[in-house]
């Protein structure tokens, strides 16, 4: 039973243009988001966060907006540039409980970046 | 810093075969992870070890035996090899078992059991 959902496994975008990528999730415990951005044959690496006390955290070119309401949040790359063509995932977790420390992965979204 | 690292590659089993898949962070990291990744399904977490001397199962343990050896090291077994432990396995670390300390990853080791 997947608690965090990418539902679009593929995204094309054109270069300069804005990337926007959606992750829901079930468990309206979670607290904590993160998205990861992984390469062919290298492992995830650590993009962006942000904490349900936060409705927006931006970063450079990349920007997460959380919406709890809707138990919905969104990854923006703007403007994408050809080295943003990887896989980015959602990841959710709760500060506490038993969960603490525990990542739920989403599946991932491929995103290619055309000239 | 050489970060996470992961021993073999590329490995390929028979059913029934065991190995163990070694993972070595230099980051003076605390915490260490087993995750599993299928297509379709995410990052998975096997096992994971929240600080030297103590481990614990993720959400998909079964099949699979852990050793923190110490700080630096944690190794992943499989047993007796089965098709459905085909799949990429990623070791990861962080300071910390805190949800909001960034784990850093290894660069994977693809499995296949035939």
């Amino acid at each position: 039973d997947q608690q965090v959902k990418q539902n679009s496994p593929s995204l094309s975008v054109q270069e300069g243009r804005i990337s926007i990528l959606n992750c829901d999730y079930t468990n309206s415990m979670f607290d904590y988001f993160l998205w990861y951005k992984k390469y062919p044959a290298e492992g995830p690496t650590f993009l962006i966060s942000i904490s349900s006390i936060k409705d927006k955290n931006e970063d450079g070119r990349f920007t997460v907006f959380l919406n709890k309401s809707a138990n919905h949040l969104s990854l923006h790359i703007v403007p994408s540039q050809p080295g943003d063509s990887a896989v980015y995932f959602c990841a959710a977790s709760r500060l506490g409980g038993d969960s603490w420390g525990k990542l739920q992965f989403g599946a991932g979204t491929q995103v290619v970046v055309t000239p | 810093n050489a970060g996470v690292t992961q021993t073999p590659k590329f490995q390929v089993l028979k059913t029934g075969q065991s190995m163990t898949l070694q993972c070595a962070q230099d980051m003076n990291h605390n915490s260490m992870y087993w995750y599993r990744q299928d297509p379709g399904m995410g990052l998975r977490l096997i096992y994971y070890s929240a600080s030297e001397g103590t481990t614990d199962k993720g959400e998909v343990p079964n099949g699979y035996n852990v050793s923190r050896l110490n700080k630096r090291e944690f190794s992943l077994r499989l047993e007796s090899a089965a098709p459905s432990q085909t799949s990429v396995y990623f070791c990861a670390s962080s300071e910390a078992y805190i949800s909001y300390n960034e784990q850093f990853f290894g660069p994977g080791t693809r499995l296949t059991v035939l």
